[in-house]
């Protein structure tokens, strides 16, 4: 059974890097088609698609996070990462990490979650 | 950008009766090379990620009860849930995967009236 946890800091001060890991068990981050994504939900907001990391390495990102996101894998270690930098009160979200079968495939598979919070 | 709106906001309904969630997206969903709707829809619940209900916009994830029903195709999708049950509160989401940013909607609360 495929596994997801997120883990990494949460709290983040403005204008620092988010830094959150996704740590996959149960399938290869390497194996087929797949697509490894984070989605984010502010407080009291809905979900929100931020970027994807496919197996083959290339990315997608949300074009108005484009300048300060990115997602690389870890395949040594079955992992994939996200890092946002410059953090304002905005950032502050549950992240979820997910994985789909494809890019144009739900988003099957879930990580319970994690808060960030961005203040000082 | 495709934009995905969902109607009500939010919705009661009585046990046992149905419920009907709009999805709207601004331009279409469906691939001509295959004819499918690239439209999902997801049931999401407090403290718990959320849970895929339908794939390509009527297609039942394994394990969903047959009183949800999706349809819909090109610009307006539909969520039934035929006769509400007390676990079927939650927030459910629409979600286009015809192309990045992969849009949800914001979201329909629905709720036991």
């Amino acid at each position: 059974q495929l596994q997801l946890q997120e883990s990494g800091p949460g709290l983040v001060k403005p204008s620092e890097t988010l830094s959150l890991t996704c740590t996959v068990s149960g399938g290869s981050i390497t194996s087929s088609t797949y697509d490894w994504g984070w989605i984010r939900q502010p407080p009291g907001k809905g979900l929100e698609w931020i970027g994807s990391i496919q197996s083959s390495g290339s990315t997608d990102y949300r074009a108005s996070l484009n300048s300060r996101i990115t997602v690389i894998a870890d395949t040594s270690k079955n992992q994939f990462s996200l890092k946002l930098t410059s953090v304002t009160a905005a950032d502050t979200a549950v992240y979820y990490c997910a994985r789909r079968g494809c890019s144009r495939c739900p988003f099957r598979y879930w990580g319970q979650g994690m808060l960030v919070i961005v203040s000082s | 950008d495709i934009v995905m709106t969902q109607s009500p906001d939010s919705l009661a309904v009585s046990l046992g009766e149905r419920a009907t969630v709009n999805c709207k997206s601004s331009q279409s969903v469906l691939s001509t090379s295959n004819n499918k709707n690239y439209l999902s829809w997801y049931q999401h619940k407090p403290g718990q990620p959320p849970k895929l209900l339908f794939y390509w916009a009527s297609t039942r994830e394994s394990g969903v009860p047959d009183r949800f029903s999706g349809s819909g195709s090109e610009t307006d999708f539909t969520l039934t849930i035929s006769s509400l049950q007390a676990e079927d509160v939650a927030v459910y989401y629409c979600q286009q995967n015809f192309g990045p940013p992969y849009s949800f909607g914001q979201g329909t609360k629905l709720e036991i009236k």
